[in-house]
């Protein structure tokens, strides 16, 4: 089963800010990697798909790099409605397809 | 619009099984397949497994094999899921989600394909699923 890991757990920043979070795979995934919002009491929303492609509706600030293990969602600059958990999928090798723990960007 | 409608909350307690709808909307049906993840509270999503709406076979992933079921009923565009044997620890929000996919041209059939991206595009709105005794 390949682990994701994500970093920070936590992410402080204020909106105007550049967010920058880290996916990180227990062996490599190529580019197959998938980025969610998910924002308290709602269902992650599909942001990035194959480590950098947007999902459609996603606001340009949202990209996506990397490829490997190694994998990065960056926000150019964080609008209030980002504040929230971010987590990684793969999809290179399963079952099971698996999730990070998450990354909760919240205000500085 | 592309809508996935599950069922409402449930209490169920230690030993039971709980089943767990998912009723389709605004495409068709039985040309994405359908994920299952889920999320205890204050914790990260876990995927259970998937199902193909059309010819209903499954995988699931090995924690959960021998007590989730997942079905589909093509007559009315649902997919359920079915855990048996709850315990505490199954107390979570069940979400399904459509799989991500795209249509292809295949040049050398001539015929339109689909490409599943195994990402989950559309969400339901998720069901609480309480087991307590």
């Amino acid at each position: 089963e390949i682990v994701l890991t994500q970093s920070p757990a936590t992410l402080s920043l204020s909106p105007g800010e550049r967010a920058t979070l880290s996916c990180r795979a227990s062996q490599s995934v190529s580019s197959y990697l998938a980025w969610y919002q998910q924002k308290p009491g709602q269902a992650p929303r599909l942001l990035i798909y194959d480590a950098s492609n947007r999902a459609t509706g996603i606001p340009a600030r949202f990209s996506g790099s990397g490829s490997g293990t190694d994998f990065t969602l960056t926000i150019s600059s964080l609008e209030p409605e980002d504040f929230a958990v971010y987590y990684c999928q793969q999809r290179s090798n399963w079952p099971p397809l698996t999730f990070g723990p998450g990354t909760k960007v919240d205000i500085k | 619009q592309v809508q996935l409608v599950q069922s409402g909350a449930e209490v169920k307690k230690p030993g039971a099984s709980v089943k767990v709808s998912c009723k389709a909307s605004g495409y068709t049906f039985t040309s994405y397949y359908m994920h299952w993840v889920r999320q205890a509270p204050g914790q990260g999503l876990e995927w259970m497994g998937i199902i193909n709406p059309s010819g209903g076979s499954t995988s699931y992933a090995q924690k959960f094999q021998g007590r989730v079921t997942m079905t589909r009923d093509t007559s009315t565009s649902t997919v359920y899921m079915e855990l048996s044997s709850l315990r505490s620890e199954d107390t979570a929000v069940y979400y399904c989600a459509r799989d991500k996919s795209s249509e292809y041209y295949d040049i050398l059939t001539g015929s339109i394909g689909l490409y599943y991206y195994y990402y989950m595009d559309v969400w339901g709105k998720g069901t609480t699923v309480t087991v307590s005794s």
